[in-house]
Parts: C-alpha cells; sequence; structure tokens
C-alpha cells in the first residue's frame, strides 16, 4: 500500500464548477498537509498549507483535512480554464522542521470554458 | 516569483554521456535541497537530499555513483547524471526552503532530460 492515494483522473469540468481533489493517507504520523499545483513541464506551486485537522480557506482554494479518516481534500470554487493544471497532494510529518514531503500521484484537471 | 532556479529548463543528449542539473536558491541560503524524478503521471520522487559541506543522503534504489551531487554553496546544488541510459528520461526537479521548514518549501520550474 503506498502512503499517500490520489485518483490521477482525469477530471474535466466546465468553468464555473465547483471541483473536489481528495487524497488518503496511511501514516498516521502525518501532521501537515499540502496542495501543490504543476503546469505541465514546470515545478510544482504550494497553494495550501495546513496543520492538524480542520478547514483553511484561500480565496477559491479551501483545503479540509480529516485525521480521523486520514482524509484530505481541495475545493476551488468558481473554476477557471486557468486552473486546468495536475494537482498532487503532499504531506509530512514536520513543520517546523524540514523534512521529506510524501506526494500523491497527481489528479490532472480540465476545466473548460 | 520564482525563488528556487533551475537550469537547464530541458536537455538532449546522447547516451553514455553526462548532463549536469543546476538548482540555485535565489535571495536566501539553502544549507539543505532536495532532488526529486517525476516520470509522466507518475507522483515526484525523492531521490536525494543535498547537505551543503556533506555527503548527500541518498533514497533507497537510487544509485549514488550514478547520480552525483554537489552542494558545495548554500546557494548551489548539482545533480550530474553520468552516463545517461534512455531509463534515465524523466522531468528531474528541485526544492529548497526559505525558511528551513516545510511550510516554505519552494520548487524549481524542473528539468526535461531525454536521453537518446
Amino acid at each position: 500500500q503506498k502512503e499517500v492515494e490520489q485518483d490521477p483522473g482525469p477530471l474535466s469540468v466546465p468553468e464555473g464548477a465547483i471541483v473536489s481533489l481528495n487524497c488518503t493517507y496511511s501514516n498516521s504520523a502525518f501532521q501537515y498537509f499540502m496542495w501543490y499545483r504543476q503546469y505541465s513541464r514546470k515545478g510544482p506551486e504550494l497553494l495550501m498549507y495546513t496543520y492538524s485537522s480542520g478547514n483553511k480557506e484561500d480565496g477559491r482554494f479551501t483545503a479540509q483535512v480529516d485525521k480521523s479518516s486520514k482524509y484530505i481534500s481541495l475545493f476551488i470554487r468558481d473554476s477557471q480554464p486557468s486552473d486546468s493544471a495536475t494537482y498532487l497532494c503532499a504531506m509530512s510529518d514536520r513543520g517546523s522542521t524540514l523534512g521529506r514531503l510524501y506526494f500523491g500521484r497527481g489528479t490532472q484537471l480540465t476545466v473548460w470554458p | 516569483g520564482a525563488v528556487v532556479s533551475q537550469h537547464p529548463s530541458w536537455v538532449i543528449c546522447k547516451s553514455g554521456t553526462s548532463v549536469k542539473i543546476e538548482c540555485r536558491s535565489l535571495d536566501f541560503q539553502a544549507t539543505t535541497m532536495f532532488w526529486y524524478r517525476q516520470f509522466p503521471k507518475q507522483s515526484l520522487m525523492l531521490m536525494a537530499t543535498s547537505n551543503e559541506g556533506s555527503k548527500a543522503t541518498y533514497e533507497q534504489g537510487v544509485e549514488k555513483d550514478k547520480f552525483l551531487i554537489n552542494h558545495a554553496s548554500l546557494t548551489l546544488s548539482t545533480l550530474t547524471v553520468t552516463s545517461a541510459h534512455p531509463e534515465d528520461s524523466s522531468f528531474y526537479i528541485c526544492s529548497a526552503s526559505v525558511t528551513g521548514t516545510n511550510e516554505k518549501l519552494f520548487f524549481g520550474s524542473g528539468t526535461q532530460l531525454s536521453v537518446l
């Protein structure tokens, strides 16, 4: 079993739709959770960084963490064609120090006009 | 703006040659940098942790004699793929932290290596 599972999609939605992206994990030591956006042939860009369980909102993006279920989500409201990219979840047992990140394989999202 | 610069963006080489990829931290010092490899539609796989002034720490299954890492200064780490073969063709990405924590970890733009 992989440490982080993420459905690769692809996911295709119309402009304006609400997008839900999810990851599950097996390691209960993970406390820090991240979502990255990656455009084709580019490095990942950090979107959201959360610690422990709960919600965090930033503009059109909302990250949710449910540690009891080992399940994290990223919601994108009012999706735009510019949101078309691959979204990677990542997690770690470290936040205040530097340590290894464990990545999902990414979900490819297309938002069509 | 970009805080981690990676060069080159893409490189094509013949089998058996060596390729060097540079990763620079811009306007901050990074005692630790990470090198990842990503195959198409796959996750980022950590190859090694590069430490300034000391030997890199390689992940299990990564050949240290094939993937040479040099972190000679606080702003530059290099990855050299020696005697490259077609199976080494992949997307290589480095990362570094502005604050020395996972919260401010930034990635380079990546290098697409194609070995003919």
